[in-house]
């Protein structure tokens, strides 16, 4: 069965530190993965996807994540961190068809 | 990209009373569409999956009479919680598929009071 890790519930960073979000994931093929952001009351936003190709892939709001097969990862990245991106993030991992299994998500907060 | 419409975004209703919470794709057709529950603080649960035209899959643990899914048409899918309880209080959220990506709704922020 897939399943998604986030082992970090909670993180907080100072606005323009970087950023990094942990996501491991168990699928039993290639996986499709997605970063998603919540905003509190909010539906879902999707920062960026992988479903093949360069591993390292961009999205938006300047935020990127690599693919490593080897370790089930798929990080999330960000070089400088704004006031604006504090919300929850989830991972997911699925998709064409198949549902969709979200991590338990991250909770970021930025200080000034 | 793809756009997927949840209608209504916040509703209140009385225990005992039945809600319908609406989930459009707007610019594709859908024949599938998911429906997710994300309790506080937790992340989201997929209650069961909306087939166009059949019977919706639940899954486990999900009460299939009090969790109506209906998906009439390649467009929309509904979710109609009966006879609502307190407990039933929750975010819900609904998704549709085009290609391989998921696009989410906005949510509904259901109250049973």
């Amino acid at each position: 069965a897939q399943s998604v890790t986030q082992p970090d519930i909670h993180i907080t960073v100072s606005e323009g530190a970087s950023l990094e979000l942990r996501c491991n994931y168990s699928y039993g093929a290639t996986p499709y993965l997605f970063w998603y952001v919540q905003s509190p009351g909010q539906g879902l936003q999707l920062l960026l996807k992988y479903f093949s190709g360069d591993t390292l892939v961009q999205g938006i709001k300047g935020f990127e994540a690599e693919f490593k097969r080897s370790q089930s990862s798929f990080n999330l990245r960000k070089p400088s961190v704004h006031w604006s991106d504090a919300a929850e993030y989830f991972c997911a991992v699925g998709g064409g068809y198949q549902k969709v299994t979200f991590g338990t998500g991250t909770k970021l907060q930025v200080i000034p | 990209g793809a756009v997927v419409s949840q209608h209504p975004s916040r509703v209140i209703c009385k225990s005992g009373t039945s809600v319908k919470i609406e989930c459009r794709s707007l610019d594709f057709q859908a024949t599938t569409m998911f429906w997710y529950r994300q309790f506080p603080k937790q992340s989201l649960m997929l209650m069961a999956t909306s087939n166009e035209g059949s019977k919706a899959t639940y899954e486990q643990g999900v009460e299939k009479d009090k969790f109506l899914i209906n998906h009439a048409s390649l467009t929309l899918s509904t979710l109609t919680v009966t006879s609502a309880h307190p407990e039933d209080s929750s975010f819900y959220i609904c998704s549709a598929e085009q290609g391989a990506e998921a696009f989410f709704g906005q949510g509904t922020r259901l109250t049973v009071v």
